[in-house]
C-alpha cells in the first residue's frame, strides 16, 4: 500500500525562523511531488511542486526531494503567522492518483 | 477561471435521508476527484473520474456510496441512506491528468444527525 508519512505536529517556529517540514513515501514509482497548504476550515491550495532531485525555489518556499532516500521536504524562509496552516505532503506518477500524507500542523508564533 | 465549485458548502442533514453533493471542474480538466476528509483519516480518495469515466472507485466506503459525471462539467456524489458517521467534509478536485497537480474546491461539511 502506497503511503505518504508526515510528522502531525505542531511544529512552532518564531516569526521570522526556517520551517523545516519533511515527509517520506513508500512507493519507488512515485515521480511528482506537492505541498499544499491548508487553513483551518479552508480547502488544500498547491503551493509546491518538484520532480526533480534536488532542491526547487519559489519565493519564500523551498522544496527538495531526494528519491533514493524517499524523502520530501519544505523549508519556509522568514516564516510569518499568515503561514501557521497545515502543509500536505502528496505523490503520484503518471500511473496513479496522488497519495496524500496527514499533514504537518505549522505554528508561527509573533 | 472560477476554480472547482462545490456545493453545497454546509449540509446537515438527518440519518436516513439522501444526500447529494455537486461539482463542477476547471474547464478543460480531465480528471476528476471525490475525497472525504477527517481529522482521524486525513484525505481519503473515493472515486476517480478521467474523461467522465470511473476509474477507480476502490475508495468508496460501501454501497450507500455513489457518483456520476454525466459530462465533462458536473459530478455529483451521492449518500442514500446517511449515516452519522458519514459526517466529514468532503472535496471535489480536478487536474490536467491524475499524477499532476490538483486543484480543490471549497469543500462540502457534511452533518448526519
Amino acid at each position: 500500500q502506497k503511503e505518504v508519512e508526515q510528522n502531525s505536529g505542531p511544529l512552532s517556529v518564531p516569526e521570522g525562523a526556517i520551517a523545516s517540514l519533511n515527509c517520506t513515501y513508500s512507493d519507488r514509482g512515485s515521480q511528482s511531488f506537492f505541498w499544499y497548504r491548508q487553513y483551518s476550515g479552508k480547502s488544500p491550495e498547491l503551493i509546491m511542486s518538484i520532480y526533480s532531485n534536488g532542491d526547487k525555489e519559489d519565493g519564500r518556499f523551498t522544496a527538495q526531494l531526494n528519491k533514493a532516500s524517499q524523502y520530501v521536504s519544505l523549508l519556509i524562509r522568514d516564516s510569518q503567522p499568515s503561514d501557521s496552516a497545515t502543509y500536505l505532503c502528496a505523490g503520484g506518477s503518471g500511473y496513479s492518483t496522488l497519495t496524500f500524507g496527514k499533514g504537518t500542523m505549522l505554528l508561527v508564533s509573533p | 477561471d472560477a476554480g472547482v465549485i462545490q456545493s453545497p458548502r454546509h449540509e446537515v442533514t438527518e440519518m436516513g435521508q439522501e444526500v447529494t453533493l455537486r461539482c463542477k471542474p476547471i474547464s478543460g480538466h480531465n480528471s476528476l476527484f471525490w475525497y472525504r476528509q477527517t481529522m482521524m483519516r486525513g484525505l481519503e480518495l473515493l472515486i476517480y473520474f478521467n474523461n467522465n469515466v470511473p476509474i477507480d472507485d476502490s475508495g468508496m466506503p460501501e454501497d450507500r456510496f455513489s457518483a456520476k459525471m454525466p459530462n465533462a462539467s458536473f459530478s455529483t456524489l451521492k449518500i442514500q441512506p446517511s449515516e452519522p458517521r458519514d459526517s466529514a467534509v468532503y472535496f471535489c478536485a480536478s487536474s490536467f491528468n491524475r499524477g499532476g497537480g490538483y486543484t480543490f474546491g471549497s469543500g462540502t461539511r457534511l452533518t448526519v444527525v
